[in-house]
């Protein structure tokens, strides 16, 4: 069974601290991605990842910075929080592919973070 | 420019009915491939169907179908016999060739009553 964990159902962070979210895959997927949801905006995709040590930047990466230095392991980045990162924030993971197909991405719980 | 569009922004069916979730998309790649998730309140993301641009036939998974009309761009989810536990957010979302990220809609609410 595919399996997504997130660190944190539930996150309360202070305006300026440095926030981690952690993000574990056991599918031996290639592909990793975190992005947050917010209502009437839907999904929106801040970084992901191809490979370990690899990074790319998504639709909205500014405030935020990511790390994979194992390939199970893919780590969301809040430098100095702010009250407008208070959001949910899910993980998810793909396998690799060299054409169409199902790529199915696969999600973990999701972090709800609030920044006071 | 939007590449998802879900009109829908809530929906309301009766248990045992079945229920036409709306998804349009736009790409002008011939190879690309749609998904459907769910979302209950619980916030995790359940992955439902997929369709590879290529499928003659349209994709089902138990009580999910997936109504893809190619040349009008659409993949409409419909559920069939709505159950209770079937109240919750839905998201297409569409995969372009070379690339392994999803393209999503703002989703649409289903709520499933008595």
């Amino acid at each position: 069974d595919v399996k997504v964990t997130q660190s944190s159902r539930y996150l309360v962070k202070r305006t300026g601290e440095k926030v981690f979210l952690e993000c574990v895959q056991d599918m031996d997927h290639e592909n990793m991605f975190w992005y947050r949801q917010d209502p009437g905006l839907g999904l929106r995709l801040i970084y992901f990842s191809y490979d370990v040590k690899m990074k790319e930047k998504g639709d909205i990466p500014e405030g935020y910075s990511v790390s994979r230095e194992k390939k199970e392991r893919f780590s969301l980045i809040l430098e100095s929080a702010s009250t407008n990162q208070t959001s949910m924030y899910l993980c998810a993971s793909s396998a690799s592919t060299q054409g169409p197909s199902t790529d199915t991405q696969y999600f973990g719980p999701g972090t709800r973070l609030t920044v006071l | 420019a939007q590449k998802i569009t879900q009109t829908q922004p809530g929906m309301f069916v009766q248990e045992k009915e079945a229920v036409t979730l709306d998804c349009t998309y736009d790409t002008s790649d011939q190879s690309y491939g749609l998904f459907w998730y769910k979302q209950p309140s619980s916030g995790e993301m359940i992955f439902l169907i997929y369709q590879g641009s290529y499928d003659e036939q349209n994709a089902t998974e138990g009580r999910y179908s997936l109504n893809f009309q190619k040349a009008r761009k659409s993949a409409n989810l419909v559920i069939s016999a709505s159950q209770l536990g079937d109240s919750a957010m839905y998201f297409c979302a569409m995969r372009e060739p070379g690339y392994s990220t999803l393209t999503f809609g703002k989703g649409t609410m289903l709520l499933v009553s008595p």
